[in-house]
């Protein structure tokens, strides 16, 4: 099993840009969430989806679009890249039902917007 | 609001020896669950130690242990035999029983001096 895999991870957009952070997993979690992790914050939820077809915002949802077409995979979508979306972007899946262990992490994208 | 707070944004550890990591959160939950996960240079997230809030008995994993105070919600982890590979990012989280958020602190950076 590959677990959550996110591509790419690493990236360089100029400001007004759009582009999509691709994460998939192969353990037929039900839950996942987008997390942006930036210094001296820790991590921050920007979307999650419970299941297919079924997504909500965050903490920090502004700027971001997602959906969840299949259980595989939660893309999230950014539509005008923005300095203040400078930051590191986790991926992370669990299965549904109390969280007892946590969610499962991708290793991250690093996005840059000059 | 659950809010998580680490009081020790950094820490070193000689290698062989003890350290412990505070982790303190508000809630007004009863029933919910903590986590600490390591982030090391490679930035990928991983799991260290799990505690359901309505297991009074604290959480062990080799040489990974836990304090938890529920009435002071109070969360240390102990790191035993401290080992080179253990210098990385540390987080406390916390996560309601029925819920898909993660509550992050802010990270402890630890270092284990050979």
């Amino acid at each position: 099993n590959a677990g959550v895999t996110q591509t790419p991870k690493f990236q360089v957009l100029k400001t007004g840009q759009s582009m999509t952070l691709q994460c998939a997993q192969d353990m037929n979690h039900e839950y996942m969430s987008w997390y942006r992790q930036d210094p001296g914050m820790g991590l921050r939820l920007i979307h999650y989806s419970v299941g297919a077809g079924i997504t909500d915002q965050g903490e920090v949802p502004n700027g971001y679009n997602v959906s969840r077409s299949t259980t595989e995979d939660f893309p999230l979508r950014l539509l005008s890249a923005a300095p203040s979306q400078t930051s590191v972007y986790f991926c992370a899946s669990r299965l549904s039902g109390p969280p007892s262990y946590g969610y499962t992490f991708g290793s991250g994208t690093r996005l840059t917007v000059v | 609001a659950q809010t998580v707070t680490q009081s020790q944004p950094e820490m070193s550890v000689q290698e062989a020896e003890t350290v412990t990591l505070s982790c303190t959160y508000d809630t007004s939950e009863s029933n919910y669950y903590l986590f600490w996960y390591k982030q090391p240079p490679s930035r990928q997230m991983i799991l260290v130690i799990r505690q359901e809030a309505y297991k009074q008995q604290n959480a062990t994993e080799n040489r990974f242990s836990v304090n938890f105070q529920k009435a002071a919600k109070s969360f240390s982890l102990k790191i035993s035999d401290s080992q080179l590979g253990d210098t990385a990012m540390y987080f406390c989280a916390f996560m309601k029983h029925v819920g898909n958020q993660f509550y992050f602190g802010t990270g402890t950076s630890l270092t284990v001096i050979p």
